[in-house]
């Protein structure tokens, strides 16, 4: 199954992007890369994926590299509600078309300054 | 819509009992999710739950199962209760198997096992 690593903690400043990473050195190719973030108390909350595009929406922006062993979450202008966890998750699918387990990393603890 | 919720919130239990937990998914979400949230392991999936059948299932011992009703309700049962099982359980649903971009997390139940 692929993991993930990512950093433990990053800070930014307000209005700044906020550039999260991702290592998935052994992801497989029909293997999709997923965000949530957690708020504190509360429940995960989905961001965006993708599978080797970039993509896009209005949340982030997530990078893919070529290789599919790596990719960036970017928040364009963080501002201090987006002070969470940032979980990168690789979604493994078993043969058949089940939907397999869901293997989450320790996630990133993104604070946000003024 | 009403959300995700999950009953009861906090629990306090001892050593060797065994513990039940409910969610009730979002109206129409046919799938559930469990997950276990500790600090030291962050977010591990449990199993899903679609349309009572179990689809998938995590790395955690038989001393945790579940099942599901068929209104999609889900409990989550985890027998002889060991200190390590001391965690926030967190419930999802989604309208399809295995879909993360449309799963919507309760605010989780506390358990403590002294």
């Amino acid at each position: 199954d692929a993991k993930t690593t990512q950093p433990p903690s990053m800070d930014c400043a307000e209005g700044r992007a906020a550039n999260l990473p991702c290592n998935h050195s052994t992801i497989s190719g029909n293997e999709y890369v997923y965000w949530y973030r957690q708020i504190h108390s509360q429940g995960p909350q989905y961001i965006i994926h993708g599978l080797k595009n970039n993509e896009t929406n209005e949340m982030a922006s997530l990078i893919i590299t070529e290789d599919r062993k790596s990719s960036t979450l970017i928040l364009p202008h963080a501002t201090l509600r987006d002070t969470a966890v940032y979980y990168c998750i690789v979604r493994v699918v078993f043969y058949g078309g089940s939907q397999g387990n869901l293997i989450f990393g320790k996630g990133t603890k993104l604070s946000v300054k003024p | 819509k009403a959300g995700v919720t999950q009953t009861p919130r906090y629990l306090i239990k001892t050593r060797g009992q065994q513990v039940t937990l409910s969610c009730s998914p979002i109206s129409g979400h046919r799938s559930v999710s469990w997950y276990q949230q500790t600090p030291g392991q962050g977010l591990q999936f449990l199993f899903e739950y679609f349309s009572e059948t179990q689809r998938n299932k995590g790395n955690f011992p038989g001393r945790f199962s579940g099942r599901q009703f068929s209104n999609s309700r889900s409990e989550m049962n985890v027998s002889t209760l060991e200190l390590g099982d001391s965690a926030l359980y967190l419930c999802a649903s989604s309208p399809l198997t295995g879909n993360l971009e449309t799963q919507y997390f309760g605010p989780g139940t506390r358990l403590l096992v002294l």
